[in-house]
């Protein structure tokens, strides 16, 4: 079974601490992706990467980064965190193609206080 | 680009019902269509997803799908519901690297 592990399923912060999200997978997959989700919005993309180093914008990048230096792990950076930024977060992972299947973490609860 | 739309936020049904929830999907491509349901503090899970071919999805846990392209639709179906079908359900579409997401449907099963 793949499995897609968050290092966090909790976390409190203060508005301006910087943030880490952490994300690992163990099959081996070039894609992985940083989901947030909120009420009546679905899940909406924040940055994916299709390969070490690698890294694309997603739909709302705005006050986030990522970075992947090895293959299995994908970390999300919140510079400075803000009360806007509250949410459920995702990580999921996919071998290479449209038709494959995404593989999603148990998912972080953020908020900022 | 390629959007989602599902119809209804929440849907209620009694045990042994029908469960019918419906998406609608914009794409300039063949599409890739995707269900994942989400159990109250978990991650997505996949139900099922159609490709190429048949129309007729069968996924997991008794839901399947129909990919009706005359239409844009690839509304969801369960003949009767079960008290652990209650879950957020998710209808997506992908393109070459990407998934997007419809809004959500809430389904409530009653006893």
């Amino acid at each position: 079974d793949v499995k897609v592990t968050q290092s966090s399923r909790y976390l409190v912060k203060r508005t301006g601490e910087k943030v880490f999200l952490e994300c690992v997978q163990d099959m081996d997959h070039e894609n992985m992706f940083w989901y947030r989700q909120d009420p009546g919005l679905g899940l909406r993309l924040i940055y994916f990467s299709y390969d070490v180093k690698m890294k694309e914008k997603g739909d709302i990048p705005e006050g986030y980064s990522v970075s992947r230096e090895k293959k299995e792990r994908f970390s999300l950076i919140l510079e400075s965190a803000s009360t806007n930024q509250t949410s459920m977060y995702l990580c999921a992972s996919s071998p290479p193609g449209a038709k494959n299947i995404q593989y999603f973490g148990a998912g972080t609860r953020l908020s900022v206080l | 680009a390629q959007s989602v739309t599902q119809l209804g936020s929440h849907v209620s049904v009694s045990e042994g019902a029908l469960v019918l929830l419906r998406c609608n999907y914009s794409s300039s491509v063949p599409p890739y269509l995707f269900w994942y349901v989400q159990y109250p503090n978990q991650g997505l899970q996949l139900l099922l997803k159609y490709t190429t071919g048949a129309t007729l999805v069968k996924g997991i846990n008794g839901f399947e799908a129909e990919f009706k392209k005359s239409e844009t639709s690839f509304h969801l179906t369960k003949p009767s519901a079960h008290m652990s079908d209650a879950a957020e359900y998710f209808c997506a579409v992908s393109d070459r690297y990407k998934l997007s997401f419809g809004a959500g449907t809430t389904v409530t099963v009653r006893a």
